[in-house]
């Protein structure tokens, strides 16, 4: 059965700090993963995408690392802001058509002063 | 802003009646695909449209049905509505084939 698997639910850091999220998956066959942001009551948005090939990919203070063997996938944000505050999704990508599209059910992150 | 958008933004209905939500893709997109959020959750597929044709559905009952228009503008109707059809609808747009799909900001939906 194709899931994605996010941990920890919930997160409360300080400003200013360092977390790491992390996306474990099994759909099969696996085309690519991503990243979304999603702030409260909006649709989310795009972080990062990564293939088969990538094993990181950053965006300002967000990076993504994709290990396709094991398959997991963590998502690492430095010094973190107050508007880091959001839930992030991770999404899995599977090589047919239709739906292929796999959510994960997110971490919320909480960023306080 | 993502270029998709969607209407209304907030809905409040009471248990039985029927609603109709509203999504109009980002411009060269051929494909929207509608999503329901629930509290908490991370968004369920519920179907995708391409070329004004259902390509995909969910586990999602004959009740959530939809529609793609010429301009690839899509609908999503719910008839009888439930207590627990209250969530967030997300509609996200795609040029078929490619995996990069951009999110409207989604219709709140509450049913009293």
């Amino acid at each position: 059965k194709n899931q994605v698997e996010q941990s920890p639910q919930s997160l409360i850091i300080l400003e200013g700090k360092n977390c790491t999220l992390q996306c474990n998956y099994t759909v099969s066959p696996f085309s690519n993963l991503r990243w979304y942001k999603q702030d409260t009551g909006r649709g989310p948005v795009s972080l990062t995408i990564m293939t088969f090939s990538e094993n990181t990919k950053s965006n300002g203070r967000y990076t993504a690392t994709l290990d396709a063997d094991t398959k997991q996938s963590s998502l690492h944000i430095t010094a973190s802001q107050l508007s880091d505050s959001a839930s992030y999704i991770c999404v899995v990508s599977a090589v047919y058509g239709g739906n292929q599209f796999y959510f994960g059910t997110g971490t919320s992150l909480t960023v306080i002063p | 802003e993502t270029g998709v958008t969607q209407s209304p933004t907030h809905l409040i209905k009471t248990r039985g009646q029927q609603v109709t939500l509203r999504c109009s893709s980002q411009s060269g997109h051929n494909t929207v695909s509608w999503y329901q959020q629930a509290l908490g959750q991370g968004p369920q597929f519920i179907f995708q449209y391409y070329r004004e044709e259902e390509n995909g559905r969910g586990n999602f009952p004959p009740r959530f049905s939809g529609l793609q228009f010429p301009n690839y503008s899509s609908e999503l109707n719910v008839n009888a509505l439930e207590l627990d059809d209250s969530a967030l609808y997300l509609c996200a747009s795609r040029v078929f084939g490619s995996y990069e799909q951009y999110f409207g900001p989604g219709t709140r939906l509450t049913v009293t």
